[in-house]
């Protein structure tokens, strides 16, 4: 089966606490995304990256990092220096940049200790 | 400033009623705009992608319009059942904008047997 996996589905982080989020796809899409969802709010975007080894940053990507190692994965790191880290974290990925449809995957919850 | 709104936040009718959802946008510069579903604690499903130089897309019960000129979209939903319950979100691509979607808040929708 095609998809995007996520993983863990639930990540628990203590105060101080670097911890990593996995994004895989075997869609063989170009384009990878990570994006941000707290309650009541739409999704809002971190990180995209267009090509392997290229990143750039969204609209909120302060305190968090990521790298693009290999077309199929697109992990991302919630550094100490995100201080509101608990949220709803969505991966996706589409063939490009070029307004084709983002298909996503089941998330991870991201909850401090 | 870009901005996607969806109104109302929820939204409840009996079965079988055929409704309509509300997605509206600031910058009439829309290169394509998406239609999601998400069901509590999942990821996005993608419904429809409207692209600018079209006016509406249909799947089966679903029908989405693109009134640039206005700066609104609506997805119809015709013969709406308890398995339509779910939370439907908009995302605007503005042109000059690669690769990045601009999402609204989303309507919470409930169907009633």
């Amino acid at each position: 089966d095609g998809g995007i996996t996520q993983s863990p589905k639930y990540l628990f982080r203590k105060e101080g606490q670097n911890v990593t989020l996995s994004c895989e796809q075997n869609l063989n899409h170009d384009a990878m995304y990570w994006y941000r969802q707290d309650p009541g709010q739409g999704l809002r975007l971190i990180y995209y990256s267009q090509i392997v080894n290229d990143f750039q940053k969204g609209d909120i990507a302060e305190g968090y990092s990521v790298s693009r190692e290999k077309k199929e994965s697109f992990p991302l790191t919630v550094t100490s220096a995100q201080k509101n880290p608990t949220a709803f974290y969505l991966c996706a990925s589409s063939k490009g940049l070029a307004g084709e449809t983002q298909y996503f995957g089941p998330g991870t919850r991201l909850l401090v200790l | 400033k870009q901005e996607v709104t969806q109104i109302p936040a929820a939204l409840s009718v009996p079965e079988g009623e055929n409704l309509v959802l509300n997605c509206s946008f600031t910058d009439s510069a829309i290169y394509n705009l998406q239609w999601f579903r998400q069901d509590p604690g999942k990821g996005l499903t993608s419904l429809l992608l409207i692209q600018s130089s079209q006016r509406e897309q249909t799947s089966g019960r679903l029908n989405a319009s693109l009134d640039k000129s206005s700066g609104r979209s609506t997805l119809y939903i015709a013969a709406s059942q308890p398995g339509d319950s779910a939370t439907y979100l908009c995302a605007a691509r503005f042109s000059g904008n690669t690769g990045k979607l601009i999402f609204g808040q989303g309507t919470t929708l409930q169907v009633k047997p």
